[in-house]
């Protein structure tokens, strides 16, 4: 089954670091580009960016830029959404979603991973 | 940044009705990149609608998309009691990639 298959979830501090992963399965990893969503119940869905697993090349929302780091390993068919230093307000959902580069829809989803940052 | 309002909020209707979800951005963009999600609870949003008007493989035939310019619309002909909840608009933006989304309908049993 073609799927997208994320960490489970977390509980950490403020301060702390944090990487979560999606890994995609019978499909060919490369030929489609990873996003990343965040939900929360006050802002909803907000694009944090994407990478195109085939070089690595990433694109960032300028509200996320800085604040978080997108990087994949193609050689075990993952992304990954890393943190070096988690607030209080990273608090939420986050979704995988693939694209493919010659479309314009998100059209496979993660399961999520929650992710809460409390002390 | 292009703004999508999504309306009304919530929309309470019964099964069998006919269901209007508007969204509607604060400039004119191209049909082809705007897109229609559903949220069931405790799962990932699932593509319903992409390029305004084109169902996604799998979806019935009681979903359809329409729209152009700054309104869109996602009409379902006859609601089905799995349909009460959750719709997102969505556009996006190519130079530099950008998408952002609506901030949603509620679809509520009457």
């Amino acid at each position: 089954e073609v799927q997208l298959v994320q960490s489970g979830a977390e509980v950490k501090q403020p301060g702390e670091s944090l990487k979560i992963s999606c890994k995609g399965s019978e499909y060919s990893f490369t030929s489609y580009w990873i996003n990343w969503v965040r939900q929360t119940p006050g802002k909803g869905l907000e694009w944090i960016g994407r990478i195109d697993p085939s070089d690595s090349h990433t694109d960032y929302s300028t509200s996320f830029q800085g604040h978080v780091s997108i990087t994949g390993d193609k050689s075990i068919n993952t992304a990954y959404l890393q943190w070096s230093r988690l607030k209080a307000s990273d608090t939420a959902m986050y979704y995988c979603a693939r694209q493919s580069p010659f479309e314009l829809d998100f059209g496979l989803w993660g399961q999520g991973t929650l992710v809460t940052v409390s002390s | 940044e292009i703004v999508l309002t999504q309306s009304p909020g919530t929309l309470s209707l019964s099964p069998g009705e006919r269901a209007t979800l508007s969204c509607r951005a604060s400039q004119s963009i191209s049909s082809s990149y705007l897109n229609w999600y559903q949220q069931k609870p405790g799962q990932a949003p699932r593509l319903l609608i992409y390029g305004a008007s084109n169902r996604a493989t799998d979806i019935p035939d009681r979903f359809s998309g329409s729209g152009s310019g700054t309104d869109f619309t996602l009409t379902i002909s006859r609601l089905e009691p799995e349909d009460f909840v959750l719709y997102y608009c969505q556009q996006c933006g190519t130079s530099p990639p950008m998408y952002t989304f609506g901030q949603g309908t509620k679809l509520e049993i009457k």
